[in-house]
């Protein structure tokens, strides 16, 4: 069991849907961070959070909305997804925002958009 | 050029084999380096993560860095069955960001 929890595991989704994923850490980390992985390929880096401000924004579509309540939360909110944002998305976290701490990485939601 | 090269395999070996898994990074910066493994339907897990060149062990693994060569390797000793899975190499790009290998997909055949 990893020590990143995410909600749901499995999620299926029309285009006209709103969702909302969500993430939490028990591990005191103050770096979260949300990446999409398509199949076969390596995660792709959407949002990072540092210190429960927004601190990178991969130039991800408006559809995908990150929020941060906590330090231990960070919800990924979702509507009007089309259907090639079908993926894993996972959730990260690390011990601070520096290079120097690794992040440990959760499970996973398998999204499906229809 | 990719920032950092990975053979995607897939790469087959017998139980008991030594894997050795291989990536290439093109960036000199100030950098550290990781692997993970990753198995179906699960997200990465950390299996190993190194600063310095040399050698960093863990059990039946070894990291490895060339920084002068800018090669990075994972050895695998006495696989097993279990090691199945897919393996990510990845540095840091500034504080906040990996950039990971395309992954190489093992597997142990008893």
């Amino acid at each position: 069991d990893t020590e990143v929890t995410q909600t749901p595991k499995h999620l299926v989704m029309g285009m006209t849907n709103k969702k909302s994923l969500k993430c939490e850490q028990h591990m005191g980390h103050r770096a979260m961070y949300w990446y999409k992985q398509k199949a076969k390929k390596p995660p792709e880096l959407m949002f990072v959070y540092s210190y429960e401000k927004l601190s990178i924004n991969e130039s991800v579509p408006s559809r995908f909305s990150p929020e941060c309540p906590n330090s231990s939360l960070l919800n990924l909110h979702l509507h009007a997804l089309q259907p090639e944002d079908s993926a894993l998305y996972l959730c990260a976290s690390s011990q601070d925002r520096q290079g120097s701490q690794p992040q440990h990485f959760g499970d996973g939601t398998r999204l499906s958009i229809l | 050029q990719k920032e950092v090269e990975q053979d995607p395999g897939p790469l087959s070996v017998p139980e008991g084999a030594i894997v050795s898994l291989n990536c290439t990074y093109s960036n000199s910066a100030f950098q550290y380096f990781m692997w993970y493994r990753q198995y179906s339907r699960k997200g990465p897990e950390l299996l190993m993560y190194t600063y310095s060149s040399g050698n960093k062990e863990d059990g039946r693994f070894t990291a490895q860095v060339d920084k002068s060569s800018k090669y990075i390797s994972l050895f695998i000793r006495d696989s097993q069955p279990s090691d199945s899975a897919t393996y990510l190499c990845a540095k840091t790009q500034g504080a906040q960001k990996l950039v990971f290998g395309q992954g190489t997909r093992l597997t142990i055949n008893p």
